[in-house]
């Protein structure tokens, strides 16, 4: 299956900050997701992304599907306190295979915002 | 609101007993659904697939005679740790897909004593 590297492992920042991760592979992926996850709870989907080059926004969030579908990054702006939590990219687990199907997912990013 | 459910949220079982998590999806009918695994501080690592009417599919490296699987119904997988040890202590998160999107469950903290 294929690898996603994740970075930063975990940032620490002030409320009002943006703050920006990013993931790569080795492999090109056809579809890049981006997830949350709060402590004890199941990871909810922010954005996915389906082509390469698409830049997509949710609100505070932008995601953008590298050129080389070799990467992807997210950046989150203007960080509130109920940002803190667990952000994973993922990818469908094998190549052609899709966001709704086998999924891969980074090592996260572990996001702390002091008030 | 919540789309897939799971019980228990958390369970604590003895060494060498077997315990049973149960995933739903609600309110809509999932011919596929996903079980995956979180150690803490880690990411999450698919386990297998669960296929309503046939046997579930299984990650390398998954022992399908330990964790057994049962899509009883389309809106019903179980996952079944046999003969749990304390290294099987982890949180296990279903997922099913709706409408081209993959929704996952809240999880199931097991811990194994």
């Amino acid at each position: 299956g294929q690898q996603l590297n994740q970075s930063p492992q975990s940032m620490f920042i002030q409320e009002g900050e943006d703050v920006s991760m990013n993931c790569t592979s080795s492999s090109i992926f056809n579809t890049w997701l981006w997830y949350k996850q709060d402590p004890g709870e199941g990871p909810v989907l922010l954005i996915a992304l389906y082509k390469a080059g698409e830049l997509t926004s949710n609100g505070r969030l932008t995601a953008q599907f590298g050129i080389t579908r070799k990467d992807s990054f997210l950046n989150i702006s203007a960080s509130i306190p109920s940002d803190v939590g667990i952000y994973f990219c993922a990818g469908p687990i094998n190549a052609g295979g899709t966001s709704y199907g086998k999924l891969t997912f980074g090592q996260g990013t572990i996001l702390t915002v002091h008030p | 609101g919540a789309v897939v459910s799971q019980h228990p949220s958390w369970v604590i079982c003895k060494s060498g007993t077997s315990v049973k998590i149960e995933c739903r999806s609600l309110d809509f009918q999932a011919t596929t659904m996903f079980w995956y695994r979180q150690f803490p501080k880690q990411s999450l690592m698919l386990m297998a697939t669960s296929n309503e009417g046939s046997k579930a599919t299984y990650e390398q490296g998954v022992e399908k005679d330990k964790f057994l699987i049962n899509h009883a119904s389309l809106t019903l997988s179980t996952l079944t740790v046999t003969s749990a040890h304390p290294e099987d202590s982890s949180f296990y998160i279903c997922s099913a897909t709706r409408a081209q999107e993959q929704y996952f469950g809240p999880g199931t903290r097991l811990t194994v004593t």
